[in-house]
């Protein structure tokens, strides 16, 4: 109840290509979704974030699809760049008394070769 | 503004050993947190703070204390090290309930022995 499912592990993309991670989540009690991105050596870092009232969000090439009725999100990154080379994380929140509690997926290695 | 700041970077201990993990944070954030990070696994939730004098367990708080004397700092120990505790470790913070998204630090790899 409490995971959240990440997929592929690994991905390899052309530049220019279009990267797709896919995540699934089973708690209905999840209401809020951030994605971070991860490079080698660093912290992960907040990349975009989204509720389950918005079907989708956009900022610049990385876009958020929401499929509530499905438990589903996904992160598209158009026109993938070789700097986008990097682990991408998913992540599910949900309010506590007094914290928001934010179950992680198991990352996706991404490489975006020339 | 250096955000949030972990010592050592790199650390090998050897079973049975104790050690503390550092974290400092600049930014008057009033959540703090401590992940571990292992291969296939995400990041899991090891201890957390929403204020100076105030913490309490994650999923993975065995072998693991805290204490948040100061708003800055988030020490975490280690008592007695376990070659199953061998992770990166990430401290995080964030603007009240995180909702806004956490600031994580660089990481601290340890190595258990």
């Amino acid at each position: 109840q409490q995971q959240v499912k990440q997929s592929p592990q690994s991905l390899i993309v052309q530049k220019g290509g279009i990267s797709i991670i896919n995540c699934a989540y089973e708690n209905t009690a999840f209401d809020y979704f951030p994605w971070y991105q991860q490079f080698p050596g660093k912290g992960p870092a907040l990349l975009i974030a989204i509720r389950p009232d918005v079907s989708e969000k956009k900022e610049g090439r990385f876009t958020i699809s929401f499929n509530k009725s499905a438990k589903q999100f996904s992160l598209h990154i158009m026109d993938s760049q070789p700097g986008d080379s990097a682990t991408y994380f998913c992540a599910a929140s949900m309010m506590k008394t007094s914290y928001d509690k934010v179950i992680f997926g198991p990352g996706t290695s991404l490489s975006v070769i020339p | 503004n250096a955000g949030v700041t972990q010592t050592p970077k790199f650390q090998v201990l050897k079973t049975g050993q104790s050690m503390t993990l550092q974290c400092a944070q600049d930014m008057n954030h009033e959540y703090m947190s401590w992940y571990r990070q292992d291969p296939g696994m995400g990041l899991r939730l090891i201890h957390y703070s929403v204020g100076a004098g105030i913490t309490d367990q994650g999923e993975v708080p065995n072998g693991y204390n805290v204490s948040r004397s100061t708003t800055e700092d988030f020490p975490l120990r280690l008592l007695s090290a376990a070659p199953s505790q061998t992770s990166v470790y990430f401290c995080a913070s964030s603007y009240g309930q995180g909702r806004g998204g956490y600031t994580f630090g660089s990481g601290t790899r340890l190595t258990v022995v």
